[in-house]
């Protein structure tokens, strides 16, 4: 089935560095998102890319869809202890709802 | 963005019982779908649940085990039958949100079941 790879799997960071993650994967994917998970809450969406060389910006969050349509990555710049949690991508197909999901990657920032 | 509300957000359950989850949505959404987290993973998609119809499972789950009802535009159930200690795990559901999926897939809190 479709994989996507998540790296790195954690980080440990000081406040006020920048962060970057990637996804990739062998398949074509026609969505790819950017989730937050906190504990005991649901994944929150950060950045939704729907065009494969789409770059967006959220505040300090900057993401890419891929060329090949087959990767993406986030930024965060300029760290803050609340960005801490799991950041998930996903990426979806043609059949609508269908995502696949990355293992994620941990984020610890220290202050 | 769509506003879901999930019930209960944690039980803790003997073996062999059933828990029947809930997903309320603050708008009418055509498709809503159902994931499972295990301890420590990622998510992976149980079904996709259209009102009106039987549910689509992915590979992996049945019907027997996750029966899906959608009643209607706005809620869904998921119920987890017959309980092992493996089902424990947080179960989510999600909805497209926004014209066209603008604002992508939103999910609910999760409900979080410990099977004892």
């Amino acid at each position: 089935g479709q994989q996507l790879n998540q790296s790195p799997q954690s980080m440990f960071i000081q406040e006020g560095e920048d962060v970057s993650m990637n996804c990739t994967s062998s398949s074509i994917f026609n969505t790819w998102l950017w989730y937050k998970q906190e504990p005991g809450e649901g994944p929150v969406l950060l950045i939704a890319l729907y065009k494969a060389g789409e770059l967006t910006s959220n505040g300090r969050l900057t993401a890419q869809f891929g060329i090949t349509r087959k990767d993406s990555f986030l930024n965060i710049s300029a760290s803050i202890p609340s960005d801490v949690g799991i950041y998930f991508c996903a990426a979806g197909g043609t059949s609508y709802g269908k995502l696949t999901f990355g293992q994620g990657t941990i984020l610890t920032v220290h202050p | 963005s769509a506003v879901i509300s999930q019930k209960p957000s944690r039980d803790i359950c003997q073996r062999g019982t059933s828990l029947t989850i809930q997903c309320q949505v603050d708008s009418q959404v055509t498709m809503m779908f159902w994931y499972r987290q295990q301890p420590g993973q990622s998510l992976t998609l149980i079904a996709t649940a259209n009102q009106g119809s039987e549910a689509t499972y992915e590979s992996g789950f049945v019907i027997d085990k996750f029966p899906i009802s959608r009643p209607n535009l706005t809620f869904s159930t998921l119920t987890v039958s017959n309980m092992s200690p493996e089902d424990s795990s947080i179960y989510l559901c999600s909805v497209e949100d926004g014209p066209d999926r603008l604002y992508g897939y939103t999910f609910g809190s999760g409900t979080r079941l410990t099977v004892v």
